[in-house]
């Protein structure tokens, strides 16, 4: 069975700072992964994805996530924290094959604030 | 390409009664979505819809249902609410097996 753990609620960082926000997995077979950000009353905007290839991933906004497999963990980062960063960051993975293929498992979220 | 849209935004109903909510997806996508999102349960899968028909479901009740239509759009419908299913429903769509792309959501609160 997928799943996803996001072991910090909340991860504060100073404008300017590099961020990095965490997130575990476990799956059947090959995962494909995703981040996803929250500002509120809206819905999860598609920041990046890793589906093969190379472990560094690059997205929106100047985010990027490194993929180990060993560790099965894809964690996101950026070198600079920007205010408008701040939102809730979900992690996500689905399994590459297999009934429920398309189903996205998703962590609990991380609170990210920026502080100016 | 217009994003996915959601309607209505938010809805405010009684207990017992019946929900439908509505998603048009991205143009060219067909495959829809569906999830629950609640401060105790985070993101729940509902189903998922495939050229008009059910490929996935969660563990929800039966009083979840969908369907989707030939033009892509989609509808999911919560019969005999309950004060729990009071949720930010929020609708997914995306090319085959690729991203899934939200909408805004729909805010449901059951009185």
């Amino acid at each position: 069975a997928q799943s996803v753990a996001q072991p910090e609620d909340q991860v504060n960082v100073a404008e300017g700072n590099p961020l990095t926000v965490k997130c575990t997995y476990s799956v059947s077979g090959n995962p494909y992964l995703f981040w996803y950000v929250q500002y509120p009353n809206r819905g999860l905007q598609f920041l990046l994805k890793y589906i093969t290839g190379d472990n560094l991933v690059k997205g929106s906004y100047g985010f990027e996530a490194e993929f180990n497999k060993s560790q099965t963990s894809f964690h996101l980062k950026k070198p600079s924290a920007l205010v408008s960063d701040s939102a809730l960051y979900f992690c996500a993975v689905r399994a590459s094959f297999g009934k429920g293929a398309n189903n996205l498992f998703f962590g609990t979220g991380t609170r990210l604030t920026v502080i100016p | 390409k217009a994003g996915v849209t959601q309607t209505p935004r938010y809805l405010i109903k009684t207990r017992g009664q019946q929900v439908t909510l509505s998603c048009s997806p991205i143009s060219g996508h067909r495959s829809v979505s569906w999830y629950q999102q609640t401060p105790g349960q985070g993101l729940q899968f509902l189903f998922e819809y495939f050229s008009e028909t059910q490929r996935n479901k969660g563990n929800f009740p039966g009083r979840f249902s969908g369907r989707q239509f030939s033009n892509s759009r989609s509808e999911m419908n919560v019969s005999t609410l309950e004060l729990g299913d009071s949720a930010l429903y929020l609708c997914a769509s995306s090319l085959r097996d690729s991203e899934q792309y939200f909408g805004p959501g729909t805010r449901l609160t059951v009185t």
